[in-house]
Protein backbone atom coordinates (compact mmCIF):
# COMPACT_ATOMS: atom_id res chain seq x y z
CA UNK A 1 0.00 0.00 0.00
CA UNK A 2 1.13 3.05 -0.80
CA UNK A 3 1.94 5.38 2.15
CA UNK A 4 2.66 9.57 2.08
CA UNK A 5 2.69 10.62 5.92
CA UNK A 6 2.67 14.29 6.88
CA UNK A 7 4.13 16.03 10.25
CA UNK A 8 3.12 18.11 11.86
CA UNK A 9 -1.24 17.19 10.72
CA UNK A 10 -1.23 20.81 12.57
CA UNK A 11 0.16 23.67 13.05
CA UNK A 12 -0.74 26.89 14.66
CA UNK A 13 2.59 29.92 14.26
CA UNK A 14 3.18 33.38 14.58
CA UNK A 15 3.34 36.24 12.06
CA UNK A 16 7.45 36.67 10.92
CA UNK A 17 7.72 32.80 12.09
CA UNK A 18 9.60 29.79 10.63
CA UNK A 19 7.55 26.86 9.80
CA UNK A 20 8.88 23.74 8.23
CA UNK A 21 6.06 20.95 7.08
CA UNK A 22 7.63 17.45 6.54
CA UNK A 23 7.04 14.58 4.22
CA UNK A 24 8.23 11.09 4.29
CA UNK A 25 6.93 8.52 1.66
CA UNK A 26 7.60 4.60 1.37
CA UNK A 27 6.55 4.50 -2.48
CA UNK A 28 10.17 4.57 -3.31
CA UNK A 29 8.95 7.18 -5.88
CA UNK A 30 11.53 9.63 -7.75
CA UNK A 31 8.88 12.34 -7.89
CA UNK A 32 7.07 14.18 -4.75
CA UNK A 33 5.26 17.37 -5.01
CA UNK A 34 3.40 20.27 -2.38
CA UNK A 35 0.21 21.93 -2.73
CA UNK A 36 -1.87 24.26 -1.08
CA UNK A 37 -5.77 23.63 -1.36
CA UNK A 38 -7.69 26.72 -0.41
CA UNK A 39 -11.81 26.80 -1.46
CA UNK A 40 -11.94 28.32 -5.05
CA UNK A 41 -8.86 27.66 -5.80
CA UNK A 42 -8.18 23.96 -5.81
CA UNK A 43 -4.86 22.78 -5.78
CA UNK A 44 -2.01 24.55 -6.67
CA UNK A 45 1.68 23.65 -7.03
CA UNK A 46 3.90 25.38 -5.05
CA UNK A 47 7.12 23.46 -5.20
CA UNK A 48 8.29 19.92 -7.10
CA UNK A 49 10.87 17.35 -7.07
CA UNK A 50 12.53 14.63 -9.36
CA UNK A 51 14.52 13.17 -6.67
CA UNK A 52 17.42 13.60 -3.88
CA UNK A 53 18.82 17.36 -4.32
CA UNK A 54 16.81 18.43 -6.94
CA UNK A 55 13.71 21.28 -5.93
CA UNK A 56 11.90 22.94 -8.62
CA UNK A 57 9.21 25.64 -8.16
CA UNK A 58 5.66 25.20 -9.04
CA UNK A 59 3.32 27.86 -9.81
CA UNK A 60 3.06 29.73 -6.76
CA UNK A 61 6.87 29.30 -5.48
CA UNK A 62 6.88 33.15 -3.46
CA UNK A 63 7.71 32.76 0.04
CA UNK A 64 8.50 29.05 0.14
CA UNK A 65 11.37 27.26 -0.44
CA UNK A 66 11.86 22.88 -0.81
CA UNK A 67 14.38 20.63 0.57
CA UNK A 68 14.80 16.59 -0.88
CA UNK A 69 17.19 15.51 1.12
CA UNK A 70 16.45 11.83 0.49
CA UNK A 71 14.33 10.10 -2.04
CA UNK A 72 11.99 9.45 1.13
CA UNK A 73 11.41 12.87 1.95
CA UNK A 74 10.45 16.26 1.34
CA UNK A 75 9.90 19.15 3.08
CA UNK A 76 8.46 22.60 2.71
CA UNK A 77 9.95 25.74 4.48
CA UNK A 78 8.15 29.23 4.99
CA UNK A 79 11.24 31.45 5.96
CA UNK A 80 8.90 34.16 6.59
CA UNK A 81 5.20 33.04 7.45
CA UNK A 82 2.62 35.42 6.72
CA UNK A 83 -1.26 35.29 7.35
CA UNK A 84 -1.85 34.58 3.41
CA UNK A 85 0.06 31.20 3.73
CA UNK A 86 -2.77 29.84 6.12
CA UNK A 87 -4.53 26.69 4.19
CA UNK A 88 -4.01 23.02 3.98
CA UNK A 89 -1.10 21.98 2.81
CA UNK A 90 -0.40 18.41 0.65
CA UNK A 91 2.46 16.16 -0.01
CA UNK A 92 2.15 13.62 -3.04
CA UNK A 93 4.62 11.04 -4.84
CA UNK A 94 4.18 10.03 -7.78
CA UNK A 95 5.96 7.60 -10.47
CA UNK A 96 8.42 9.46 -13.20
CA UNK A 97 7.10 7.28 -15.66
CA UNK A 98 3.53 9.27 -16.64
CA UNK A 99 2.12 5.99 -18.73
CA UNK A 100 -0.87 4.56 -17.58
CA UNK A 101 -0.17 3.50 -14.22
CA UNK A 102 0.52 7.46 -13.57
CA UNK A 103 -0.82 8.00 -10.63
CA UNK A 104 0.05 10.74 -7.30
CA UNK A 105 -0.79 9.59 -4.10
CA UNK A 106 -1.26 11.93 -1.80
CA UNK A 107 -0.78 12.67 1.81
CA UNK A 108 -2.75 13.48 4.86
CA UNK A 109 -2.32 16.97 4.74
CA UNK A 110 -1.56 19.42 7.20
CA UNK A 111 -3.53 22.61 8.70
CA UNK A 112 -1.51 25.76 9.04
CA UNK A 113 -2.73 28.61 10.50
CA UNK A 114 -0.70 31.46 10.48
CA UNK A 115 -1.86 34.43 13.12
CA UNK B 1 0.53 27.43 -20.77
CA UNK B 2 -1.75 24.39 -19.63
CA UNK B 3 -4.82 24.75 -18.13
CA UNK B 4 -8.29 22.86 -16.83
CA UNK B 5 -11.79 24.03 -16.42
CA UNK B 6 -14.60 22.74 -13.90
CA UNK B 7 -17.86 25.50 -14.32
CA UNK B 8 -19.32 24.13 -11.39
CA UNK B 9 -18.21 25.03 -7.94
CA UNK B 10 -20.84 23.26 -6.27
CA UNK B 11 -23.60 20.72 -7.40
CA UNK B 12 -26.38 19.69 -5.47
CA UNK B 13 -28.67 16.88 -6.09
CA UNK B 14 -30.98 14.42 -4.80
CA UNK B 15 -30.17 10.60 -4.41
CA UNK B 16 -30.71 8.77 -7.37
CA UNK B 17 -31.07 11.23 -10.07
CA UNK B 18 -27.58 11.23 -12.33
CA UNK B 19 -24.48 13.58 -11.90
CA UNK B 20 -22.66 14.85 -14.68
CA UNK B 21 -19.48 17.15 -13.68
CA UNK B 22 -17.95 19.16 -16.41
CA UNK B 23 -14.21 19.46 -17.39
CA UNK B 24 -12.19 21.14 -20.44
CA UNK B 25 -8.68 21.02 -20.56
CA UNK B 26 -5.91 23.56 -22.56
CA UNK B 27 -2.68 22.16 -23.54
CA UNK B 28 -0.30 22.07 -26.63
CA UNK B 29 0.54 18.49 -25.74
CA UNK B 30 -0.81 16.11 -28.00
CA UNK B 31 -1.07 12.58 -26.37
CA UNK B 32 -2.50 14.28 -22.39
CA UNK B 33 -3.59 12.35 -19.44
CA UNK B 34 -6.85 12.80 -17.79
CA UNK B 35 -7.64 12.32 -14.27
CA UNK B 36 -10.64 12.70 -11.79
CA UNK B 37 -9.40 12.86 -8.35
CA UNK B 38 -11.98 12.68 -5.08
CA UNK B 39 -11.76 14.19 -2.01
CA UNK B 40 -14.09 13.05 1.04
CA UNK B 41 -14.66 15.45 3.89
CA UNK B 42 -11.37 15.57 6.26
CA UNK B 43 -9.56 12.96 3.68
CA UNK B 44 -7.20 13.37 1.15
CA UNK B 45 -7.25 13.45 -2.81
CA UNK B 46 -7.26 9.89 -4.16
CA UNK B 47 -7.46 9.08 -8.00
CA UNK B 48 -10.77 8.33 -9.33
CA UNK B 49 -10.31 7.47 -12.46
CA UNK B 50 -8.34 8.00 -15.62
CA UNK B 51 -7.56 8.07 -19.05
CA UNK B 52 -5.26 8.44 -22.46
CA UNK B 53 -7.13 6.75 -25.05
CA UNK B 54 -9.34 9.29 -27.05
CA UNK B 55 -12.91 8.55 -27.45
CA UNK B 56 -13.19 5.50 -24.59
CA UNK B 57 -15.00 5.04 -21.86
CA UNK B 58 -13.19 4.46 -19.08
CA UNK B 59 -15.36 3.18 -16.00
CA UNK B 60 -14.43 2.79 -11.95
CA UNK B 61 -16.70 2.84 -8.59
CA UNK B 62 -19.72 3.14 -10.81
CA UNK B 63 -18.39 6.51 -12.35
CA UNK B 64 -17.04 7.21 -16.11
CA UNK B 65 -15.92 9.62 -17.89
CA UNK B 66 -14.58 9.34 -22.14
CA UNK B 67 -11.83 11.67 -23.16
CA UNK B 68 -12.45 13.88 -26.20
CA UNK B 69 -9.47 15.07 -27.58
CA UNK B 70 -11.72 17.27 -30.56
CA UNK B 71 -13.17 19.00 -28.17
CA UNK B 72 -11.15 18.70 -24.78
CA UNK B 73 -13.39 17.70 -22.49
CA UNK B 74 -13.30 14.90 -19.77
CA UNK B 75 -16.60 14.74 -18.09
CA UNK B 76 -17.53 13.24 -15.25
CA UNK B 77 -21.12 11.09 -14.66
CA UNK B 78 -23.27 8.83 -12.79
CA UNK B 79 -26.00 7.18 -13.93
CA UNK B 80 -27.65 7.44 -10.09
CA UNK B 81 -25.79 9.25 -7.28
CA UNK B 82 -25.42 8.20 -3.99
CA UNK B 83 -25.19 9.92 -0.27
CA UNK B 84 -21.79 8.99 0.11
CA UNK B 85 -20.74 10.16 -3.50
CA UNK B 86 -21.02 13.69 -1.56
CA UNK B 87 -17.35 15.32 -2.14
CA UNK B 88 -15.03 17.26 -3.79
CA UNK B 89 -14.22 16.41 -7.31
CA UNK B 90 -11.09 17.56 -9.14
CA UNK B 91 -10.59 17.27 -12.86
CA UNK B 92 -6.71 17.15 -13.63
CA UNK B 93 -3.92 17.01 -16.66
CA UNK B 94 -0.94 15.33 -17.24
CA UNK B 95 1.28 16.31 -20.11
CA UNK B 96 2.32 12.53 -20.09
CA UNK B 97 5.56 11.64 -19.98
CA UNK B 98 8.32 13.36 -18.69
CA UNK B 99 5.68 15.77 -17.47
CA UNK B 100 6.48 17.99 -14.62
CA UNK B 101 2.92 17.23 -12.68
CA UNK B 102 -0.60 17.30 -12.96
CA UNK B 103 -2.31 20.26 -12.90
CA UNK B 104 -5.51 20.21 -11.39
CA UNK B 105 -9.10 22.43 -12.05
CA UNK B 106 -10.80 24.21 -9.28
CA UNK B 107 -12.49 21.70 -8.15
CA UNK B 108 -16.71 20.95 -8.02
CA UNK B 109 -18.37 20.10 -4.59
CA UNK B 110 -20.81 17.47 -4.89
CA UNK B 111 -23.44 17.69 -2.28
CA UNK B 112 -26.36 14.58 -2.30
CA UNK B 113 -29.51 14.48 -0.22
CA UNK B 114 -31.67 12.18 0.81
Amino acid sequence: EAAVTQSPRNKVAVTGGKVTLSCNQTNNHNNMYWYRQDTGHGLRLIHYSYGAGSTEKGDIPDGYKASRPSQENFSLILELATPSQTSVYFCASGDENWGRDAEQFFGPGTRLTVL
Amino acid sequence: GDSVTQTEGLVTLTEGLPVMLNCTYQTIYSNPFLFWYVQHLNESPRLLLKSFTDNKRTEHQGFHATLHKSSSSFHLQKSSAQLSDSALYYCALSEGQGGRALIFGTGTTVSVSP
